[in-house]
């Protein structure tokens, strides 16, 4: 099984709220990824979590925060964002933390208004 | 030198044909080579990978080609399949590097397999 499993799928939520998306995987996998993707664009890495640990933050704007409670959860804190960071939100695992194999979710279909 | 170039943009197959998506990358650090396939509203699926120490990977219908020489790979869909229309991605990591966690990814092949 290979599921990585996303909530909600789609979110509307103003300039001014504060909601989170959830990530979750029970694969044991040990690193946990968030992309943001554009409509007709790759994903873009955004964090890598890493045996728990965040490892790489990506020059990403601080109105994201990231959270991993355990090694199957993944959470993104949102708060205060911009019409421009609507996108689908993406999140992946992989057994380790080299990058290889990754499995992506659904995905979270953000919309700033 | 991180970047991976992916043609064309866009494929046009007839059901049947053959559709080939190559990719080109300029880091010889890379030592991990997916492809993804992306269905509208949904995540990117890994659907095969490569790693450099073989010329040639199939999966069912599904083929890597591997040029280590000219730093270039490609994916050969055969018998495609109207189903198979989707936007795929390829993509290239240093997974034995000290940068681990980053897939760099090619921008994207639009593919329409018409009945």
């Amino acid at each position: 099984d290979t599921e990585v499993t996303q909530t909600p799928k789609h979110l509307v939520m103003g300039m001014t709220n504060k909601k989170s998306l959830k990530c979750e995987q029970h694969m044991g996998h040990r690193a946990m990824y968030w992309y943001k993707q554009k409509a007709k664009k790759p994903p873009e890495l955004m964090f890598v979590y890493s045996y728990e640990k965040l490892s790489i933050n990506e020059s990403v704007p601080s109105r994201f925060s990231p959270e991993c409670p355990n090694s199957s959860l993944l959470n993104l804190h949102l708060h205060a964002l911009q019409p421009e960071d609507s996108a689908l939100y993406l999140c992946a695992s992989s057994q380790d933390p080299s990058g290889s194999e990754q499995y992506f979710g659904p995905g979270t279909r953000l919309t700033v208004t | 030198q991180q970047q991976v170039k992916q043609s064309p943009q866009s494929l046009i197959v007839q059901k049947g044909g053959i559709s080939i998506i190559n990719c080109a990358y300029e880091n010889t650090a890379f030592d991990y080579f997916p492809w993804y396939q992306q269905f509208p509203g949904k995540g990117p699926a890994l659907l095969i990978a490569i790693r450099p120490d073989v010329s040639e990977k199939k999966e069912g219908r599904f083929t890597i080609s591997f040029n280590k020489s000219a730093k270039q790979f490609s994916l050969h869909i055969m018998d495609s399949q109207p189903g198979d229309s989707a936007t795929y991605f390829c993509a290239a990591a240093n997974a034995g590097g000290t940068s681990y966690g980053k897939l760099t990814f090619g921008q994207g092949t639009i593919l329409t397999v018409h009945p």
